[in-house]
């Protein structure tokens, strides 16, 4: 099982281009999420979503767009990138137990740069 | 502001001695959680332990919650210097259990 893929891996954008980065995940998970990682600052949530077709606001989510339109598949748009958004992203997905979280699953990290 | 912060912000230690974590959290928890990640990497699932759960083990990690405390700490018995990574919590809480929020983490470093 690949578990959680994120494409692409790395990418430099110039200030105002778009791109969507790309979460796939192939364990029949319900829940997604995208974070971003800074130095000294630990993860922060920007979007997740708790099922296909539906999507809900993180802790900054300003600037970003999400879409779940497969279960298995999650994407992160930037509509104009800018600097701030430089940073490394995170998706993750998980279910949940009677109610509770269960561990959530990480792929590996999108280097992205705004120039 | 963040739900979960852990402290220290960064341990250095001798490979064999015992490592401390602690996080403390703001809001009443249905879950807490601790990860790992290696540098360049994506986090690692470690230990949750549950709101009415007081003490888990798995392997060298430990895990107690305080709930009346609002504090959960890690401790890594006999490091090892494969143990170098930074180690996050993160919670959920009661009211929002679909939302989970990690802390800014803890760089553990292992000395051979």
């Amino acid at each position: 099982n690949a578990g959680v893929t994120q494409t692409p891996k790395f990418r430099v954008l110039k200030t105002g281009q778009s791109m969507t980065l790309l979460c796939a995940q192939d364990m029949n998970h319900e829940y997604m999420y995208w974070y971003r990682q800074d130095p000294g600052m630990g993860l922060r949530l920007i979007h997740y979503s708790v099922g296909e077709g539906t999507t809900a606001k993180g802790e900054v989510p300003d600037g970003y767009n999400v879409s779940r339109l497969k279960k298995q598949n999650f994407l992160l748009g930037l509509e104009s990138a800018a600097p701030s958004q430089t940073s490394v992203y995170f998706c993750a997905s998980g279910s949940t137990d009677r109610g509770y979280n269960q561990p959530q699953h990480f792929g590996d990290g999108t280097r992205l740069s705004i120039l | 502001s963040q739900q979960g912060e852990e402290d220290p912000q960064a341990l250095s230690i001798q490979e064999g001695e015992n490592a401390t974590m602690n996080c403390s959290y703001k809001t009443s928890i249905n879950n807490l959680q601790w990860y790992r990640q290696n540098s360049g990497r994506g986090l690692v699932h470690l230990i949750l332990i549950r709101s009415n759960e007081r003490e888990k083990h798995s392997g060298r990690l430990r895990v107690t919650l305080d709930t009346s405390k609002k504090s959960s700490s890690l401790l890594i018995t006999a490091s090892r210097a494969a143990d170098t990574a930074s180690y996050f919590c993160a919670t959920d809480t009661k009211t929002s259990y679909d939302k989970v929020i990690f802390g800014p983490g803890t760089s553990l470093s292992v000395i051979p």
